[in-house]
């Protein structure tokens, strides 16, 4: 099992492009997450998917949409990049068995913004 | 807004030392998670606690949740370089969300 699979693992944009963060897991979780990862800042939540069909804002969801493919696909997209996207983001998954949450990650994209 | 606090920030220590991170908050969680982090890569979970009081052990680290559920705490017995990473606690509220709010981490550097 591959577990939590993100591409791309680097990438440069300037100001103004777009691109599409992909995410795929292989464990059947109904749950999926995207999180960004800043200095000081920790993991915080951009959106999240409860269940297949279901998607919802985060913390910080400005500047991004989602998609929930299928079931085991969550893609990350942002129309036009910011300075202050510059971060590494991970996606996640869950089983959603309460209380345990538990949550799987990938290994992460780092985006650099010019 | 459900907040976790993290301390120390930062901590430095020689090998075969013992140490002790924390994690606090003001709110009640039904689940609390400790990752663990390496550079370059995504967290790894370590333990999930879910009942106050809770206590449970892996190898070195022992890890306990409050009774009241709103805090928890991570021990490492005579820490080694491979311990060195960036500790992350992460609370679950419940719901069918299944959100979890991650506390900033703790960086440890275990030096030889």
């Amino acid at each position: 099992n591959a577990g939590v699979t993100q591409t791309p693992k680097f990438q440069v944009l300037k100001t103004g492009q777009s691109m599409t963060l992909q995410c795929a897991q292989d464990m059947n979780h109904n749950s999926m997450y995207w999180y960004r990862q800043d200095p000081g800042m920790g993991l915080r939540l951009i959106y999240y998917s409860a269940s297949e069909g279901t998607t919802d804002k985060g913390e910080v969801p400005n500047g991004y949409n989602v998609s929930r493919l299928n079931k085991r696909e969550f893609s990350l997209r942002l129309e036009s990049a910011a300075p202050s996207q510059t971060s590494v983001y991970f996606c996640a998954s869950s089983a959603a068995l309460a209380p345990y949450n538990e949550q799987f990650f990938g290994p992460g994209t780092r985006l650099t913004v010019l | 807004t459900q907040l976790l606090e993290q301390s120390p920030q930062f901590l430095s220590i020689q090998e075969g030392e013992n140490l002790t991170v924390y994690c606090n908050s003001s709110s009640v969680f039904s689940s609390l998670q400790w990752y663990r982090q390496e550079p370059g890569e995504g967290p790894v979970l370590l333990v999930t606690v879910v009942t106050g009081g809770e206590v449970k052990k892996l190898k070195r680290l022992t890890f306990q949740f409050g009774d009241a559920r709103k805090d928890s705490s991570l021990h490492i017995t005579a820490a080694q370089p491979g311990d060195t990473g960036l500790y992350l606690c992460a609370g679950g509220s419940g719901g069918s969300n299944y959100k979890l709010t991650f506390g900033k981490g703790t960086l440890l550097t275990v030096n030889p």
